[in-house]
């Protein structure tokens, strides 16, 4: 069955540093999400991707923030200078179609920024 | 503000019975509602989800209820097994209107299920 894969699974970073999270969606998706979770909180909706661009952003999504599709497969999200409370499970969800159908979720790369 | 509320945080049930999950939304542009399962440290697994024209969706031993006019929905699990013990999110998405269909999701009620 065709899955949501993201890695790493765990990423280690200084404040202030550079991370890339990693996702390749299922192949014939077209819509593309980033979510995150800290801990103990709820899943939060960060920026979705359609056609090469952003569709749409939350108030989490900074400028800190940005998403690139550099190839055919990957997705992936950049935090510039990693903080603190950047630290939380960030999983990436993928769509075949816009309206009422299921989104499917990556198992998560949990971002731990000391 | 919370478009979407998981008003329990958790609910221990007992294993054959019924287990009642209740979520309540507010955002009268949703039409589309998702339950959706998440185990520790892995990614929320799509359960069962309706659309606003309808009142209730079945698939097994899952049931989804929608009262649009409560802006309230239900996911009803019958019977309960161990094996459903788990984070229950509900989520909800304007599929129209330039949303591109991004979920809104509640913040999870823990469902235990004893043997």
């Amino acid at each position: 069955e065709p899955e949501v894969t993201q890695t790493p699974s765990h990423q280690v970073t200084q404040m202030g540093q550079e991370v890339i999270l990693r996702c390749v969606p299922i192949s014939n998706h077209l819509y593309f999400y980033w979510y995150r979770q800290i801990l103990g909180q709820k899943v939060e909706f960060l920026v979705s991707f359609y056609n090469n661009e952003i569709s749409e952003k939350s108030e989490i999504f900074d400028d800190q923030f940005s998403v690139e599709r550099p190839d055919g497969s990957n997705f992936t999200l950049k935090i510039r200078s990693t903080k603190l409370e950047d630290s939380a499970m960030y999983f990436c969800a993928s769509k075949q179609g816009s309206a009422n159908t299921e989104a499917f979720f990556g198992q998560g790369t949990r971002l731990t920024v000391v | 503000d919370q478009q979407v509320k998981q008003n329990s945080p958790s609910l221990s049930v007992q294993e054959g019975r019924i287990s009642i999950l209740n979520c309540d939304y507010t955002n009268s542009m949703f039409d589309y509602f998702l339950w959706y399962k998440k185990y520790p440290a892995e990614g929320p697994t799509f359960l069962i989800s309706i659309s606003s024209i309808k009142d209730k969706n079945e698939d097994g031993r899952f049931t989804v209820f929608l009262n649009k006019s409560a802006k309230h929905l239900s996911l009803h699990i019958v019977p309960s097994q161990p094996g459903d013990s788990a984070v229950y999110f509900c989520a909800a998405s304007a599929g129209y209107g330039g949303s591109q269909g991004n979920l809104i999701f509640g913040k999870g009620t823990k469902l235990s299920v004893k043997p």
